[in-house]
């Protein structure tokens, strides 16, 4: 099974300042024939539904703000917010869907510090 | 615009199985892999499992020896079945669109299911 995990497990970070989520696999989630990372970002806030970000590593979802950039290949991921916002505060995920079972990292909670 | 509304029991005891139902409004049915994942209070998420249209399905293996799908194409409705449960299996089940490359686009509401004696 992959595991994923994400550091830190939380962050507080000024208003218009950039955020940074880490997540690594424990094995490589490129596929090879396609060249495309089968990794997913989402956001989780309290009484919502998780809400997907970013898909194949750096593709970002339609109407989600461009703030929002994902890289990354292989083995190592990066969620990057460009100037955290104020409504950005939630608990993000990634998640590997290169094979079954499919998984996620433990969260990470973002703050305004 | 698609929508999945879910439904079921939330309040458990050990040893009884937890039944969801997740309707799909909008979009195909057919198109698409219809996946549960849960989130046990204060954790992460953790893939259940999924299913598609011609009821072809894949699990977590940690659940597998009581975890259930089953789809009603005819009413664009997929369902989950949990046996067995223990206070371990509380936690939100969340319904989710799986899209022909893997990520899950569109999420139901979420049901807290608790197991209590």
């Amino acid at each position: 099974d992959i595991v994923m995990t994400q550091s830190p497990d939380s962050l507080a970070v000024s208003l218009g300042e950039r955020a940074t989520i880490d997540c690594k696999s424990s094995q490589t989630v490129l596929y090879s024939s396609n060249n495309r990372n089968y990794l997913a970002w989402y956001q989780l806030k309290p009484g919502q539904p998780p809400k997907l970000l970013i898909y194949w590593a750096s593709t970002r979802e339609s109407g989600v703000p461009d703030r929002f950039s994902g890289s990354g290949s292989g083995t190592d991921f990066t969620l990057t917010i460009s100037s955290l916002q104020a409504e950005d505060v939630a608990v993000y995920y990634c998640h590997q869907y290169y094979t079954t079972p499919y998984s996620f990292g433990q969260g990470t909670k973002l703050e305004i510090k | 615009q698609v929508q999945l509304q879910q439904w079921g029991a939330g309040l458990l005891k050990p040893s009884e199985t937890l039944s969801l139902t997740c309707a799909v409004y909008g979009g195909s049915f057919s198109d698409y892999y219809w996946s549960w994942i849960r989130q046990p209070p204060g954790k992460g998420l953790e893939w259940v499992g999924e299913i598609n249209h011609n009821g072809r399905t894949n699990y977590n293996p940690s659940l597998k020896s009581r975890v259930t799908t089953s789809v009603d194409a005819s009413k664009n409705q997929f369902s989950l079945h949990l046996s067995s449960v223990t206070a371990a299996d509380t936690a939100v089940y969340y319904c989710a669109r799986k899209v022909w490359s893997g990520e899950l686009d569109y999420w139901g509401q979420g049901t807290l299911v608790t197991v209590s004696s």
